[in-house]
């Protein structure tokens, strides 16, 4: 159980254009997901806090309005990299929590790798 | 702000020795600890909560407040606990829930 869908897996397009990744929780229902990015060999850092039904949260230092992040529903997130450009090849990874339960932890999907040219 | 700190980028144990990965972390709270694993060409998983207090794979860790550590451990290491290993803290209850994580230990486990 607690499996996380990302997609696509890899992208690769040209500079300028926007790119969207979906995050899915297949086999429960989450009312919050996150979206990190990790850069090659290093750890992950949280981009934002996504929230069903209402507006991410972002973390310092992250371009709201190059990271559209939107939580339409209970189990889909989507990220979408605006213009997008080479400085934004990075391996993209999403988590979501369940509704039930208390203290329930973070479940990640396989990531989606960026590519810009 | 939080942070937590994995000293060792690397570690390399023969199989059956015992393995000990180092997480060290600030903050000022009571924060709720993780490790999370990644094998090769995996995706992130749970391997354990200091809450939870038990033993997943042979692995244990006890959070120690004085230290503010949270050490993994194994008493005898498999070839098959290769991998990454990530601490992670997280703040503690609310919905938000977020966690913050160590750069991580790659641990190799030679026959």
């Amino acid at each position: 159980g607690a499996v996380v869908s990302q997609h696509p897996s890899w992208v690769i397009c040209k500079s300028g254009t926007s790119v969207k990744i979906e995050c899915r929780s297949l086999d429960f229902q989450a009312t919050t997901m996150f979206w990190y990015r990790q850069f090659p060999k290093q750890s992950l850092m949280l981009m934002a806090t996504s929230n069903e039904g209402s507006k991410a949260t972002y973390e310092q230092g992250v371009e709201k309005d190059k990271f559209l992040i939107n939580h339409a529903s209970l189990t889909l997130s989507t990220l979408t990299v605006t213009s997008a450009h080479p400085e934004d090849s990075s391996f993209y990874i999403c988590s979501a929590r369940s509704v039930r339960g208390y203290n329930q932890p973070q479940h990640f999907g396989d990531g989606t790798r960026l590519s810009i040219l | 702000a939080q942070r937590v700190t994995q000293p060792e980028k690397l570690l390399s144990v023969f199989k059956g020795a015992p393995v000990e990965l180092k997480c060290n972390y600030s903050y000022s709270g009571s924060p709720e600890l993780f490790w999370y694993v990644q094998y090769s060409r995996q995706r992130l998983q749970l391997l354990l909560r200091h809450i939870s207090r038990e033993s997943i794979k042979g692995f244990t860790a006890d959070l120690n407040k004085g230290e503010t550590s949270f050490h993994l451990k194994k008493p005898f290491a498999q070839e098959e606990d290769s991998a990454m290993y990530y601490c992670a803290l997280s703040e503690g209850g609310g919905s938000n829930y977020k966690l913050t994580f160590g750069k991580g230990t790659l641990l190799t486990v030679n026959p």
